[in-house]
């Protein structure tokens, strides 16, 4: 159980386009998923929280209008990456938190999405 | 912002050999989890912690939970191949916070 999936898994597109990653979470519901970016050789750095029905958190420095997060039900959030620039080049990974879980802070990571722009 | 402090960054070790490593933070966390991640995938949870000082197994992994909550640390016993890839601690309030990550690379 606990499984959580990316669509695509990797993704190349021109510089000022937009990319949209999707985050399932399989079998199980999640109120709540996260976004976040990985750099070569670095750690993962939270973006944004997702929340189910409501607007996305952000942490600091994330550009909200850059990283639009749409939480439409409680198994799908989506990132678009809008106008997309080759700094935007990187490892996306979402995660996903299950609401019915014992220890419901246990969040469980997607497979990742790997986004190079051109 | 909080941060973990992970180390060593990276380890060169020969097969068979017992691994560790260990987070320190300077705040404190009442969970702390620890996960691998193979190239070109998302993190796996190997273990984790929700206790002070609690000492945690899975199979030849064993993590324990400071005393302090800033800590934690990670052992592997008898390390064999499939242990390559990058080990993170992350402490977890509302959110996760990830180390820095360690790098583990097995000579065969």
């Amino acid at each position: 159980g606990a499984v959580v999936s990316q669509h695509p898994s990797w993704v190349i597109c021109k510089s000022g386009t937009s990319v949209k990653i999707e985050c399932r979470s399989l079998d199980f519901q999640a109120t709540t998923m996260f976004w976040y970016r990985q750099f070569p050789k670095q750690s993962l750095m939270l973006m944004a929280t997702s929340n189910e029905g409501s607007k996305a958190t952000y942490e600091q420095g994330v550009e909200k209008d850059k990283f639009l997060i749409n939480h439409a039900s409680l198994t799908l959030s989506t990132l678009t990456v809008t106008s997309a620039h080759p700094e935007d080049s990187s490892f996306y990974i979402c995660s996903a938190r299950d609401m019915l879980a014992v220890y419901y802070n246990e969040q469980f990571f997607g497979p990742g999405t790997r986004l190079t722009v051109l | 912002g909080q941060q973990l402090n992970q180390s060593p960054q990276s380890m060169f070790i020969q097969e068979g050999e017992d691994v560790s490593m260990n987070c320190t933070s300077s705040s404190i966390f009442n969970t702390w989890l620890w996960y691998k991640q193979d190239p070109g995938e998302g993190p796996v949870l190997l273990i984790a912690l929700y206790k002070a000082g609690e000492l945690t197994s899975n199979g030849r992994l064993t993590a324990q939970f400071g005393i302090t909550r800033k800590d934690s640390f990670l052992n592997i016993s008898a390390s064999i191949p499939s242990d390559v890839g990058i080990y993170f601690c992350a402490g977890l309030d509302q959110k996760l916070v990830f180390g820095q990550g360690t790098r583990l690379t097995i000579n065969p």
